[in-house]
């Protein structure tokens, strides 16, 4: 079974780009959340989205969005890149459900470098 | 607000030798906890999810407990190898939250 995968891997924009991030879940998975990891602030969560509808919200700026297809594939999406969105982004399926509680399984990242 | 504590922030520990790495919780209101593993530039690895209802999970060399009362985890590594060398994260899941992370435990084992 195919894990969670992450496109692209690794790329580099200048400050003022925008940048979309794509993420294909577990086969099966509805649920898709979004992670940003730096060095000094770690793990920190942007959205979840399931069947499609965001339902979960982190507290970033409104230049992070995201969304998610009828597939399950999410993409998001950052605006007017900072030099402080340098970071790794993490991508995580889980089988959802009403709490979404279930297991997470995350992707191998996608690290953005911004000039 | 549910915070979550790795202590120690790196470890350095000979091959062969048994260890515990620590993660603690501010708020026992919990659905689960779970142990990953991250190797550097890479994503995470799920090792062991705890039900708020268990007191241990087991995984081959790697055994996770859970004190929910207390708001502790640990994560057991028997004889360690170089090759279980990485940072180790612990999550809290709560109801309509995501995933609450610690900053992780660097750990080096050496041949």
């Amino acid at each position: 079974k195919a894990g969670v995968t992450q496109t692209p891997r690794y790329l580099i924009k200048t400050r003022g780009q925008q940048v979309t991030l794509s993420c294909s879940p577990i086969s099966g998975h509805r649920s898709v959340s979004w992670y940003q990891q730096t060095p000094g602030q770690g793990l920190q969560f942007l959205f979840e989205y399931f069947s499609e509808t965001q339902r979960n919200k982190g507290n970033f700026p409104g230049r992070f969005s995201g969304r998610q297809f009828s597939n399950s594939r999410s993409e998001m999406n950052v605006s007017t890149l900072e030099l402080g969105d340098s970071a790794l982004y993490l991508c995580a399926s889980s089988s959802g459900g009403q709490a979404n509680t279930g297991e997470l399984f995350f992707g191998e990242g996608s690290r953005l470098t911004v000039l | 607000k549910q915070e979550v504590t790795q202590i120690p922030a790196a470890l350095s520990v000979p091959e062969g030798e048994n260890l515990v790495l620590n993660c603690s919780f501010t708020d026992s209101a919990i659905y689960n906890l779970q142990w990953f593993r991250q190797d550097p530039g890479k994503g995470l690895t799920s090792l062991l999810l705890i039900q708020s209802s268990q007191r241990e999970q087991t995984s081959g060399r790697l055994n996770a407990s859970l004190d929910k009362s207390s708001g502790r985890s640990t994560l057991y590594i028997a004889a360690s190898q170089p090759g279980d060398s990485a940072t180790y994260l612990c999550a809290v899941h709560q109801a309509g939250t995501a995933l609450i992370f610690g900053k992780g435990t660097t750990l080096s084992v050496s041949s």
